[in-house]
C-alpha cells in the first residue's frame, strides 16, 4: 500500500456520461497529480493541485475539470465521455511543492468506455 | 525542446542475463532524474532520484547512473520477478514541478 488511495479502481461508462474519480493523497502530502496513461500515449500529465489551489495544467481536454478540497483529497471529473477516454487513471501525491523525493502513485482507476 | 527518450522499448533476457536500459534526456538544467519501476494494471512504484553527472544509487540487482544527456538502469543477473515496465521521468523547466515520463521499457526476463 502507497498511501495513496484512488476510487474505484474499476470504472465502466457509456459515452457522453460524466464520471468522478476520487484521491486521497498519502499523509502529509499538500501537493496531488493527475496522470493518464493509454497504451499509445503512456503516462501524460494532467493537472497538479498544491493546498487546494491549481499550479500546472498539461494536455487536460476541456472537459476534463479537478479540485482539491480542503481535507487535500481530489477529484478528477470527465465529461461527455468518449471511447477515446478509456484509460488508466493515475493520482500521485508529493510532500512539497518540489519533487525531491519524487512522487507516490496511487492504484489507478481503470476507465472503460463502451 | 525538453525531450525525455527510452530505450529500447521492450527488451527481453534470459534469468542472469545481465543489460541496461537508456534514457536520454533534454532539459536545461536538471533538476533530477527519475526512475519508476510499474508493474502491469498499478501504479510506478520510486525506484530512484539522481540529481548530477556521475552520481550512481543501488538497490539489489538495479544501478542507475547519470552522465549529462542520459541516464541508464543497469540490471544484475536479473530474476523473472524483475519483469516490469521501467520509467524515467525528468521535471522539464517550463512545467514547475511536474514530472515528464518517458515512454518507458518493458521488461521480459524469462526462467
Amino acid at each position: 500500500d502507497s498511501g495513496v488511495t484512488q476510487t474505484p479502481k474499476h470504472l465502466i461508462t457509456a459515452t457522453g456520461q460524466r464520471v468522478t474519480l476520487r484521491c486521497s493523497p498519502r499523509s502529509g502530502d499538500l501537493s496531488v497529480y493527475w496522470y493518464q496513461q493509454s497504451l499509445d500515449q503512456g503516462l501524460q500529465f494532467l493537472i497538479q493541485y498544491y493546498n487546494g489551489e491549481e499550479r500546472a495544467k498539461g494536455n487536460i481536454l476541456e472537459r476534463f475539470s479537478a479540485q482539491q478540497f480542503p481535507d487535500l483529497h481530489s477529484e478528477l471529473n470527465l465529461s461527455s465521455l468518449e471511447l477515446g477516454d478509456s484509460a488508466l487513471y493515475f493520482c500521485a501525491s508529493s510532500d512539497n511543492k518540489g519533487i525531491n523525493y519524487g512522487y507516490t502513485f496511487g492504484s489507478g482507476t481503470r476507465l472503460t468506455v463502451v | 525542446e525538453d525531450q525525455v527518450t527510452q530505450s529500447p522499448e521492450a527488451l527481453r533476457l534470459q534469468e542472469g542475463e545481465s543489460s541496461s536500459l537508456n534514457c536520454s534526456y533534454t532539459v536545461s538544467g536538471l533538476r533530477g532524474l527519475f526512475w519508476y519501476r510499474q508493474d502491469p494494471g498499478k501504479g510506478p512504484e520510486f525506484l530512484f532520484t539522481l540529481y548530477s553527472a556521475g552520481e550512481e544509487k543501488e538497490k539489489e540487482r538495479l544501478k542507475a547512473t547519470l552522465t549529462k544527456k542520459e541516464s541508464f538502469l543497469h540490471i544484475t543477473a536479473p530474476k523473472p520477478e524483475d519483469s516490469a515496465t521501467y520509467l524515467c521521468a525528468v521535471p522539464f523547466n517550463n512545467a514547475g514541478n511536474m514530472l515528464t515520463f518517458g515512454g518507458g521499457t518493458r521488461l521480459m526476463v524469462k526462467p
